[in-house]
């Protein structure tokens, strides 16, 4: 089983801060990898695919790198509508694992 | 396009449920399918993806010989067959397919609302 571990798993931040949330493979997963936003009481929205295309429809200030092991997912000029919670997910192989999550949330 | 979820509720522990997850504005048949669930405060965990012919599945250690994926086609529809059950297995279950028809490589693109599971010891 492929272990993603993402960090930090807290970041506190600003409107219009820019931040970082970093996910990292056990294993080479090519660029299979997702990046979904979760708001309280609300299901996972989905963001990124490929680590770094973006889903038709989503603001453009969201963006994605990385290939193989180690992958980054970016909020330029942070929107109060953005503090929320962010997962990666490798789909790469069977079983699919999640990163435990980064809330981002008020400085 | 739209998911959704039914079938939770309360159970006692060793019991079985069987969840649905009912697709409106497209073909099931067409892509993959997965399950995802989320106990309460904690992260999403996913569980079980069955291949666009159901020719492939996989799930998660934490489900494997007790959960069942499957689809209805008449219904156009999703299944879970929960065994066994245990209290950890109490969570929120959400549907979501992915955007091939491939068992893995393709990503979880559309998700339903979810449905509550409570396992009871």
């Amino acid at each position: 089983e492929i272990q993603m571990t993402q960090s930090p798993p807290s970041l506190p931040a600003s409107v219009g801060d820019t931040v970082t949330i970093t996910c990292q493979a056990s294993r080479d997963i090519d660029n299979y990898l997702n990046w979904f936003q979760q708001k309280p009481g609300e299901a996972p929205k989905f963001l990124i695919y490929d680590a770094s295309n973006l889903e038709t429809g989503v603001p453009s200030r969201f963006s994605g790198s990385g290939s193989g092991t180690d992958f980054n997912f970016t909020i330029s000029s942070l929107q109060p509508e953005d503090f929320a919670t962010y997962y990666c997910l490798q789909y790469d192989s069977a079983p699919f694992t999640f990163g435990p999550g980064t809330k981002v949330d008020f400085k | 396009v739209q998911l959704v979820e039914s079938g939770g509720g309360v159970v006692q522990a060793g019991r079985s449920l069987r969840l649905s997850c009912a697709a409106s504005g497209f073909n099931l048949r067409v892509y993959a399918m997965n399950w995802v669930r989320q106990a309460q405060g904690k992260g999403l965990e996913w569980v079980a993806v069955t291949s666009f012919d159901g020719n492939k599945e996989y799930y998660a250690a934490s489900v494997k010989g007790r959960f069942t994926i499957s689809r209805d086609h008449s219904r156009n529809s999703l299944l879970l067959q929960m065994n066994s059950l245990r209290p950890d297995d109490t969570a929120i279950y959400y549907c979501a397919t992915s955007r091939g028809g491939g068992a893995a490589t393709t990503p979880l693109v559309t998700w339903g609302r979810g449905t509550l599971v409570t396992v009871s010891s």
